[in-house]
């Protein structure tokens, strides 16, 4: 157990649904992230949390969508998904961002667009 | 770009011997380097991490920096079955979050 807990750990959705990932930290922690896994590629960037405030988006679709009401949680709202959005999506978090590469990761959510 | 290459594998080691994972970095501002362990269907764990140059000790895990060759490496020692996970190198050096992850390389220790 790392401290950050993500639910649903399994999502089926079809490209019409409406569905949001829940994740919340249980650490301390300052930042906080969303990252993208897909087979055969390098974990992506998503978005980053710090204080809640928006620091970064790697140029994300806007079928995604973040937020962050407190240090401890931190949501993503997903709409109009398309299968290519399939994937293992993660959770994490760090002390501050001047610690970004000291992560803690949730267990991730396994994505499956129909 | 940044990026951060490691061979995917499977890197296949007998049990007992040493594991060693390399990584190589594009971007020369990169100024610290983590070292991540993945196992099947588990979210990523880090176990080392290193900023200067030179080797750094942890147990049976040692983190090798190279800045001159942009190089790092990752050597396990007495490997066990139990250290058969993918290994995710990654980068940190500007930006927001600055971290860029490699594609991982996955280590099998055969019994």
């Amino acid at each position: 157990e790392t401290g950050v807990t993500q639910t649903p750990r399994h999502l089926v959705m079809g490209m019409t649904n409406k569905k949001s990932l829940k994740c919340e930290q249980h650490l301390g922690h300052n930042a906080m992230y969303w990252y993208k896994q897909s087979a055969k590629k390098p974990l992506e960037l998503m978005f980053v949390y710090s204080l809640e405030e928006r620091v970064e988006n790697n140029s994300v679709p806007s079928r995604f969508s973040p937020e962050c009401p407190n240090s401890s949680h931190l949501f993503l709202h997903l709409h109009t998904l398309q299968p290519e959005d399939s994937a293992l999506y993660l959770c994490a978090s760090s002390q501050d961002r001047r610690l970004a590469g000291s992560k803690y990761f949730g267990a991730g959510t396994r994505l499956s667009v129909l | 770009q940044k990026e951060v290459e490691q061979n995917s594998g499977p890197l296949s080691v007998p049990e007992g011997a040493i594991a060693s994972l390399n990584c190589t970095y594009s971007d020369r501002g990169s100024q610290s380097f983590f070292w991540y362990r993945q196992y099947s269907g588990k979210s990523p764990e880090l176990i080392m991490f290193i900023y200067s140059n030179g080797d750094k000790e942890d147990g049976r895990f040692t983190a090798q920096l190279n800045k001159a060759s942009q190089y790092v490496s990752l050597l396990i020692r007495d490997s066990q079955p139990s250290d058969s996970a993918t290994y995710l190198c990654a980068a940190i050096g500007g930006g927001a979050d600055g971290l860029t992850f490699g594609k991982g390389t996955h280590l099998i220790i055969q019994p």
